[in-house]
């Protein structure tokens, strides 16, 4: 079965550099989640997209920034690097019916490293 | 917002024991849904559970929604079990945003 795709897998940058993560979620779900999970921590929800509009909004900083494609694909674009944001980036889809979710999928995670 | 708290933090094993992990949330809610964490990080679902029973093999969860709690049940543990174990809920009411606990890190030793 087809699972969410994340590329790349690692990163590794240099601070006040930029960086883009993409995720491809399961076909025909509608909605694409993003997650930060720093070292012994658990996950953090970011933001949100249903059917390619944002959703829901969590604690994203305002350098990131993050957008839901045509074609589904999501993409999250981190400017101006921190060392604090070195984490592991998990993007999850899950098909929404009707006011409920059932249930999440997430994707093996790209881990950056800014140094 | 809603509060999810795991118990116990931390959990050694001996392979072939039994263990109940649980997880409590503050309020009620749409979602909920076990999580293994491996230690190359990936997350994998175990159970997605916001009421009732379900098994999968060598593991079953319990939700009690009324009670605001649920257990994940680990029988015949493994050394491949060791990782994290994330407890994680959807609070509804228009958001569908993951909230999770802290994990439970449990080590199965030969």
């Amino acid at each position: 079965a087809a699972g969410v795709i994340q590329s790349p897998r690692h990163l590794i940058k240099e601070k006040r550099e930029t960086a883009t993560l993409k995720c491809y979620p399961i076909p025909r779900h509608d909605t694409v989640y993003w997650y930060q999970q720093g070292p012994g921590q658990d996950p953090q929800f970011l933001i949100s997209f249903y059917e390619k509009m944002q959703s829901d909004k969590g604690s994203i900083p305002d350098r990131f920034s993050a957008q839901q494609f045509s074609d589904y694909h999501s993409e999250l674009n981190m400017s101006s690097l921190e060392l604090g944001d070195s984490a592991l980036y998990f993007c999850a889809s899950s098909s929404r019916q009707g006011a409920e979710s059932y249930g999440y999928t997430f994707g093996s995670g790209t881990r950056l490293t800014v140094v | 917002g809603i509060q999810v708290e795991q118990s116990p933090p931390d959990l050694i094993l001996q392979e072939g024991a039994n263990s109940t992990l649980r997880c409590n949330f503050s309020d009620s809610v749409n979602n909920l849904q076990w999580f293994h964490q491996n230690p190359w990080g990936q997350l994998i679902n175990l159970f997605y559970i916001p009421s009732g029973t379900k098994q999968n093999g060598r593991l079953s969860a319990t939700t009690v929604a009324t009670e605001r709690y649920s257990l994940l049940y680990i029988s015949s543990s493994q050394t491949t079990d060791s990782g994290v174990y994330f407890c994680a809920v959807e609070a509804g009411a228009g958001s569908y945003q993951l909230t999770f606990g802290k994990g439970t890190k449990l080590s199965v030793i030969p």
